[in-house]
């Protein structure tokens, strides 16, 4: 199977600033990445995703990359806002249906 | 489309009773996928399935679990002599045959007592 790591566990930061979250794994034949937001008591939601031929993708205030080589993602959120707490979980496919989840990162926005 | 429906919300349990979770996948959708999430922890894989087969149980206990996704009706994550260890929430997810990504369910509160 694949093992994904995800760090920090908690991150705090002050409102406008950024927030960067990293994943690594162990699998190369990886190949979607997909990241998800899960507020207090709520479903995981997908917030955005990369593919293993693409080293990073952007949606607005948020971005995801991808160092192949390295076997490692990361999530970045620019101009945080306090909407944007919440606990993120980043994933790994390899070739068939099954995603493997980190271990989640608790983001506090401060006002 | 109403999404990925699971129920009940919240399950109450004492310990010893047996507690049957349900998952009715998005519409078009014929993978499912649960996962167990315990307090201030990630989301960890139990069972994978397509309609009438599992395809990975890896994650699954091998003792007091099981699940199924018959040809009619939802996918049943069953938990036998249930014990306080398996309080969490149960997450449900489902995808096509060509996953973008899940669609997770709202999730079942399991609380043994």
């Amino acid at each position: 199977g694949e093992n994904v790591e995800q760090h920090p566990s908690t991150l705090s930061v002050q409102e406008g600033d950024s927030a960067v979250i990293k994943c690594t794994y162990s699998d190369s034949a990886s190949n979607y990445f997909p990241w998800y937001k899960q507020e207090l008591g709520k479903r995981p939601q997908l917030i955005i995703d990369i593919r293993s031929n693409v080293g990073e993708k952007k949606d607005q205030r948020i971005a995801v990359t991808l160092n192949k080589t390295a076997k490692h993602f990361s999530l970045h959120i620019t101009e945080t806002q306090p909407e944007d707490s919440a606990v993120y979980f980043c994933a790994a496919r390899l070739t068939g249906n099954q995603f493997y989840f980190g271990t989640g990162t608790s983001l506090t926005v401060i006002p | 489309n109403a999404g990925v429906m699971q129920n009940p919300r919240h399950l109450v349990r004492r310990r010893g009773q047996e507690a049957r979770l349900r998952c009715s996948p998005m519409k078009g959708h014929s993978h499912v996928y649960w996962y167990r999430q315990l307090p201030e922890e990630g989301l960890k894989f139990m069972v994978y399935l397509q309609k009438e087969n599992i395809i990975d149980e890896s994650g699954m206990p091998k003792e007091r679990f099981s699940a199924e996704f018959p040809k009619e009706g939802p996918s049943i994550l069953r938990i036998q002599q249930v014990v306080r260890g398996d309080s969490a929430a149960y997450f449900c997810a489902s995808s096509p045959d060509s996953p973008r990504s899940y669609t997770f369910g709202s999730g079942t509160r399991l609380t043994v007592v």
